[in-house]
């Protein structure tokens, strides 16, 4: 079946640091999604993309389609406390039936 | 407000008895997903409905049972052959056809001793 490699797999940061991360696949997909899910909750939709080559924005989060669609970035700038939790990619599967997600990145950010 | 609500948020029970996780959303939206998660991993899709009245089984369907007899509600059921059940629950919807956005509820974290 189709798989999202999500890198890196943890990453440890200070307040005020910039963040990327990223999301690859061997398949094409047509909608890249990024959710955050904070400790002991459930995942809440970030940001959502349609088109290779796409770049939007939701605050200090900005995430890009890939143009070769097979990959997705996230960007976080001036990281703060509250940004800490698991960021999941996903995308729907060939039938759009169902999501691939990928295994996440855990963010912690030190004050 | 609409959204997607789960009850209770945590719930324990003996090993043996079968539990049931209520979802229900008010989004109208015409699927709906159950999800496991385990500690420090990513989310394992247990069973999905697109339709009322049809489900089908994700990658770990073993041990658990679900029913969609109306749009708005998708319960799970642990039963006693679900061999490791603690885990955080996770219910999801989404439109369905020409929207594949999954909005997700607050999970009821499940522990059974």
């Amino acid at each position: 079946g189709q798989q999202l490699n999500q890198s890196p797999q943890s990453m440890f940061i200070q307040e005020g640091e910039d963040v990327s991360m990223n999301c690859t696949s061997s398949s094409i997909f047509n909608t890249w999604l990024w959710y955050k899910q904070d400790p002991g909750e459930g995942p809440v939709l970030l940001i959502a993309l349609y088109k290779a080559g796409e770049l939007t924005s939701n605050g200090r989060l900005t995430a890009q389609f890939g143009i070769t669609r097979k990959d997705s970035f996230l960007n976080i700038s001036a990281s703060i406390p509250s940004d800490v939790g698991i960021y999941f990619c996903a995308s729907p599967e060939t039938s759009g039936s169902r999501l691939t997600f990928g295994e996440g990145t855990q963010l912690t950010v030190n004050p | 407000d609409g959204g997607i609500t789960q009850s209770p948020k945590y719930l324990f029970r003996k090993e043996g008895q079968n539990v049931t996780l209520s979802c229900e959303q008010n989004l109208n939206h015409d699927a709906m997903y159950w999800y496991r998660q385990d500690p420090g991993q990513g989310l394992r899709l247990i069973y999905y409905s697109q339709i009322v009245n049809d489900f089908q089984k994700g990658d770990i369907a073993e041990g658990y049972s679900v029913s969609r007899e109306k749009k708005e509600s998708f319960p799970l059921t642990v039963t006693s052959a679900q061999k490791n059940p603690t885990a955080f629950y996770l219910c999801a919807s989404s439109p369905g056809t020409g929207g594949f956005e999954q909005y997700f509820g607050p999970g009821t974290r499940l522990t059974v001793t």
